[in-house]
Order: structure tokens, then sequence, then C-alpha cells
């Protein structure tokens, strides 16, 4: 158990609908970051923020955006699906924003849009 | 672009024996090179690193060796245990790839699409 929780962990829903995935970091982390995996690739680098604001962007949708509230947990939004929507997306946090890269993974959130 | 690039999708390998995966990069601004494990219906779990600065590095049963002029780095198990059976997902980071507008982000990590252990009892 790495600390870190992600709901739901699985979501099937229709094109065009919006989504939000959730997540609580390990508790004392004050950075998380967002990782999308399609099927048959590697973890793509979505969002990080750090103790409430964004600091680094990877190649993220302009239909996804995210945001890391008060208490640290972080909601990802995901608008006007579509079907290369679906995916596993992964919440993962870290200490400090300067470290090591060494990240604790959720289980993640298996989204599948019909 | 496919900076980072396990071109094995599948390993499989005797209990007892070595396993050794492979990763590719090109970028040659990466100086941070991790390894993470992945079991089915899990998160990917940290496993080993290196910085560029090294060619070696050991955890136990784990060793990562990188070879920057041949942008190469791999993960040797030795010996290999059936537990060991996961994927396994190499990921750089380098400075100026970790630069935003924002600030430095040491978690922006690139993976490579993994390889997947199998270790035969």
């Amino acid at each position: 158990d790495s600390g870190v929780t992600q709901t739901p962990k699985h979501l099937i829903t229709a094109t065009g609908q919006r989504v939000t995935l959730r997540c609580s970091p390990r508790s004392g982390d004050l950075s998380v970051y967002w990782y999308q995996q399609s099927l048959d690739q590697g973890l793509q680098f979505l969002i990080h923020y750090y103790n409430g604001e964004e600091r680094a962007k990877g190649n993220i949708l302009e239909r996804f955006s995210a945001q890391q509230f008060p208490d640290l947990h972080s909601e990802l939004n995901l608008s006007s699906l579509e079907l290369g929507d679906s995916a596993l997306y992964f919440c993962a946090s870290s200490v400090l924003q300067v470290g090591t890269g060494e990240l604790f993974f959720g289980e993640g959130s298996r989204l599948t849009v019909l | 672009d496919q900076q980072v690039k396990q071109n094995s999708p599948s390993l499989s390998v005797q209990e007892g024996r070595i396993s050794i995966l492979n990763c590719d990069y090109t970028n040659s601004m990466f100086d941070y090179f991790l390894w993470y494990k992945k079991y089915p219906a899990e998160g990917p779990t940290f496993l080993i690193s290196i910085s560029s600065i090294k060619d070696k590095n050991e955890d136990g049963r784990f060793t990562v060796f990188l070879n920057k002029s041949a942008k190469h780095l791999s993960l040797h198990i030795v010996p290999s245990q059936p537990g060991d059976s996961a994927v396994y997902f190499c990921a750089a980071s380098g400075a100026q790839h970790r630069t935003n507008a924002g600030g430095t982000s040491y978690g922006k990590l690139t993976f490579g699409q993994g390889t997947i252990l199998t270790v035969h009892p």
C-alpha cells in the first residue's frame, strides 16, 4: 500500500461526457502528479501540483484540467470525452518538489469511454 | 517521439538465473534514471535509481548500469525469483526537461513502454 488513494477505481462513461478523478496523496506529501497510461504505452506525464500551485505541465489536453485543494487532495477533470481518452490514470505523490524523482503511485483509475 | 524506449516487450527467465532488462534513451539532457515495478491492479512501485554521475548502483538483488555514451541503461536482477514477475518500467528525468514556467518538477518523468518479466519456478 503506497498510501496514495485514488477514486473511483473503475469508471465507464460515454463520449462527450465529463468525469472527475480524485486523488489523496500520502500523508505529508505536498506534490501530486497525474499520469496517463494508454493501452500498450508507458506512463505519460500530465501535470504536477505542489502545495496547491501548478508546477509543471506535460502534454495535457485542453479538455483536461486539474487542481489541488488546501487539504492537498487533487482532482483531474476530463471533459468532452473521446474514445481515445480510455486509459489508466495514475496519481502519484512525493514529499518535496525538489527530490530524486521517486514517486509513490496510487492504484489508478481505469476510465473506459464507450 | 519516444525518448525512452524499452525494446523488449517481454522477457522470460528461470528462477535463480539473471534477468536483464534494457532501456535506451535519446535525450542527452536526461541526468537521472529510475526503474519502477508494476504488478497487475497496482500502481508502479519505485525500485532503484541512478544519477548520470554514476555508472552503477546496487541495491540487494537489483543493480542498474548506465552507459551514457550509448544512452543505455539496464537493470540486472540476480537471482531472479517468481515474485519478481511484473512489468518493469524505466523512466528518465533531466534538468531542462524538468523545468516549466512554474518551476522545477523532479517528478516529471518520461517512461518507457515497459517490459513484462516472467520468472518461472
